[in-house]
């Protein structure tokens, strides 16, 4: 079946910048979608590429390539807030939506 | 405020004996889902839904149920609970234009144990 692949965690020092890959094994995505979630909470909407390319909100961007069915978020100036996961997420083509297993951010003071 | 949202926020209940959980949306959502999250598995899906009366499966939706009758709600309904639907829920709606489409709203979550 399809999937989306990341990697469990990712660890960074506060201020720095740091990048979550997200690979998928098939192509039929309509797009790729990036979330928060910090513990005990509901996911969060960060940033959505409908179309290859970079797309930049505030200290966040988010960047797509289907021929590599490849896309990355990116987080700038990190805070200590910023520790939580991150899940990228896909809606097939049979209109279903398919989520990575999530991504792990610690940040060091 | 635009919002999600889902009740009860946590149910203990016991095998067998029916339950639903509630979910509305108040920006006229087409697209409506429920997930479940377990730990090391992320988000599953298990049932969507395109518009009113139009419902499908995701992922797992072995032991579920809903429906659509109203473009704001979305029940989840489990017939007959088992300790294996010990889990997070969370209900999600989004637009079905395209710009938007990627963009899903999430309700609390319920926190539901099967004992």
């Amino acid at each position: 079946g399809q999937s989306l692949e990341q990697p469990s965690e990712v660890t960074a020092v506060e201020g720095a910048i740091v990048q979550i890959n997200c690979t998928y094994q098939t192509s039929g995505f309509y797009g790729l979608s990036w979330y928060q979630q910090h513990d005990g909470g509901a996911p969060t909407f960060l940033s959505y590429n409908g179309l290859d390319g970079l797309e930049e909100t505030g200290r966040f961007s988010s960047f797509l390539s289907r021929s590599d069915s490849y896309g990355y978020l990116l987080l700038q100036e990190l805070q200590m807030k910023d520790s939580a996961s991150y899940f990228c997420a896909g809606m097939n083509r049979d209109d279903k939506i398919i989520f990575g297993k999530g991504t792990r951010l610690h940040i060091l003071p | 405020e635009a919002q999600v949202t889902q009740n009860p926020r946590y149910l203990i209940t016991v095998t067998g004996k029916k339950l639903t959980v509630t979910c509305s949306q108040n920006m006229n959502h087409e697209y409506m889902s429920w997930y479940r999250q377990d730990p090391g598995l992320g988000l599953r899906q298990i049932y969507y839904s395109m518009n009113v009366e139009v419902t499908d499966k995701g992922d797992v939706p072995e032991g579920y149920k809903v429906s659509r009758k109203e473009k704001r709600n979305f029940p989840l309904i489990l017939e007959s609970p088992s300790p294996n639907q010990t889990s997070l829920y969370f209900c999600a709606s989004s637009s079905l234009r395209p710009l938007l489409l990627g963009e899903q709203y999430f309700g609390p979550g319920t926190r539901l144990t099967v004992t």
